[in-house]
């Protein structure tokens, strides 16, 4: 059984501070791996994806992906209110559909 | 506006009653999949397709479930003899061709409360 794993949270941050999200994968054959955002009552909305070991910047988003490991992470700077929301991650299988983790909340507090 | 349309948006059916949903997903995406969700928990894969063909179907699908995609085009999830278990929010996504790697975008999604 292929398996995505997330901390389900709450994390709870600080207006302005770092969010460090993590989410562990067990198919050592992955090879695309996805950050959704997803709000309360809404569907689930692309963030980033990562291919390559390493780091990938997109504004206040970073996504971190270390294979050897089987561990991918989003870091979200500078948090705003506006981001308290349950973030999803996602591993592509072989076929190509996503399998996902059950999510983190997280909660950013003025 | 392009992107993936679900319909209907809600649907409150008793146990017992057939349920079906529409996706109408990105024009040039020749993929299609479904998902559900319940509170608290990811998405959970049950079928995608490649145009036409359906390619996979998850194991945890009962029966109940079937879906179809007749013409490439908008895909149909049908729901027979409803249960209450199957209240979830039904979500439909598609993207551009099948290779890992391309990503998936997901329509708004159909909620179902099966009372």
């Amino acid at each position: 059984q292929k398996e995505v794993e997330q901390n389900s949270g709450p994390l709870s941050v600080p207006e302005g501070a770092i969010a460090s999200l993590n989410c562990t994968y067990s198919d050592r054959g992955s090879q695309s791996f996805f950050w959704y955002r997803q709000y309360s009552g809404k569907s689930p909305e692309l963030i980033m994806f990562i291919y390559s070991n390493g780091d990938k910047e997109d504004g206040r988003f970073t996504a971190q992906l270390n294979k050897a490991s089987q561990y991918v992470s989003l870091l979200i700077r500078d948090s705003q209110p506006s981001d308290s929301a349950t973030y999803l991650c996602a591993v592509s299988d072989q076929g190509g559909k996503l399998i996902f983790g059950q999510g983190t909340e997280l909660s950013v507090k003025p | 506006d392009t992107g993936v349309s679900q319909n209907p948006r809600h649907k409150i059916t008793k146990r017992g009653q057939n349920v079906t949903f529409r996706c109408d997903p990105i024009s040039e995406h020749n993929r299609l999949y479904w998902y559900r969700q319940t509170l608290g928990q990811g998405p959970e894969f049950l079928t995608y397709f490649q145009n036409e063909a359906q390619l996979e179907k998850s194991r945890l699908l009962s029966d109940r479930f079937s879906a179809e995609r007749p013409k490439g085009s908008f895909s149909t999830l049908e729901i027979q003899r409803t249960e209450q278990g199957d209240s979830a929010m039904y979500l439909c996504a598609s993207s551009p061709a099948g290779d890992s790697g391309n990503t998936i975008y997901f329509g708004e999604g159909s909620w179902l409360t099966v009372v």
